[in-house]
């Protein structure tokens, strides 16, 4: 299995665009997690999907970000409009129980200028 | 709400010699503890966990010890070596909801 598997690597715009992440889970896992992590706030959960539903969203940091899993092997985490305060790695992550034994992907280092 | 803490922000270690990085929690109810290893450019990637039923934890060359009283969780590394040089992050989850990371710890291994 090629692991979990994050495009793009990386993501420069402008402030204003629309950014799509993309996510592929490892197969056979029915958790899909995406955080953030910056050097100001560290590691966030953003939110989390059991067999493609949303659990858990909290961490959202507000309506201008939105997730989407439409089947068990992708997931898009969207955002619209991007300022550059949203600017960090984004993971994906996905595991077979939950946070625990979580495997991440290499992240997407997004940067809006 | 919950918030996690390290007590140390950089530890440097000899090779060979054990490494120990603690975490600080606040909340009481929390039930489940993670550690993870971050190396440079790359995910995290899960280390060990353990339940709030347990005190202790051992894996190869990890122990995880959670003491529920102060509230506190360290990792210990045995033997440490140059491949364990790394940011170490602890979780700390109440039934799944609430997941918290603490900042961070960054280990150097010495030669």
């Amino acid at each position: 299995d090629a692991g979990v598997i994050q495009s793009p690597r990386h993501e420069v715009t402008e402030m204003g665009q629309e950014v799509t992440l993309r996510c592929k889970p490892i197969s056979g896992h029915d958790y899909l997690f995406w955080y953030r992590q910056t050097m100001m706030r560290g590691l966030e959960l953003l939110i989390y999907f059991n067999n493609n539903v949303p659990i858990d969203d909290s961490g959202m940091p507000e309506d201008r970000f939105s997730a989407k899993m439409p089947n068990a092997s992708f997931s898009t985490l969207k955002i619209q409009p991007s300022e550059p305060r949203d600017s960090a790695v984004y993971f994906c992550a996905s595991s077979r129980r939950g946070p625990t034994e979580a495997f991440f992907g290499q992240g997407t280092r997004l940067t809006v200028v | 709400g919950e918030s996690v803490g390290l007590h140390l922000p950089t530890l440097s270690v000899q090779e060979g010699d054990n490494s120990i990085i603690n975490c600080a929690y606040s909340n009481s109810a929390s039930d489940y503890f993670i550690w993870y290893k971050q190396e440079s450019g790359k995910g995290p990637q899960f280390i060990i966990d353990i339940r709030s039923n347990m005190d202790k934890r051992q894996g190869q060359r990890v122990t995880v010890l959670l003491n529920k009283t102060v509230k506190h969780l360290s990792l210990q590394i045995a033997a440490t070596q140059p491949g364990d040089s790394a940011v170490y992050f602890c979780a700390v989850t109440n039934y799944g909801q609430n997941f918290v990371f603490g900042p961070g710890t960054r280990l150097s291994v010495l030669p």
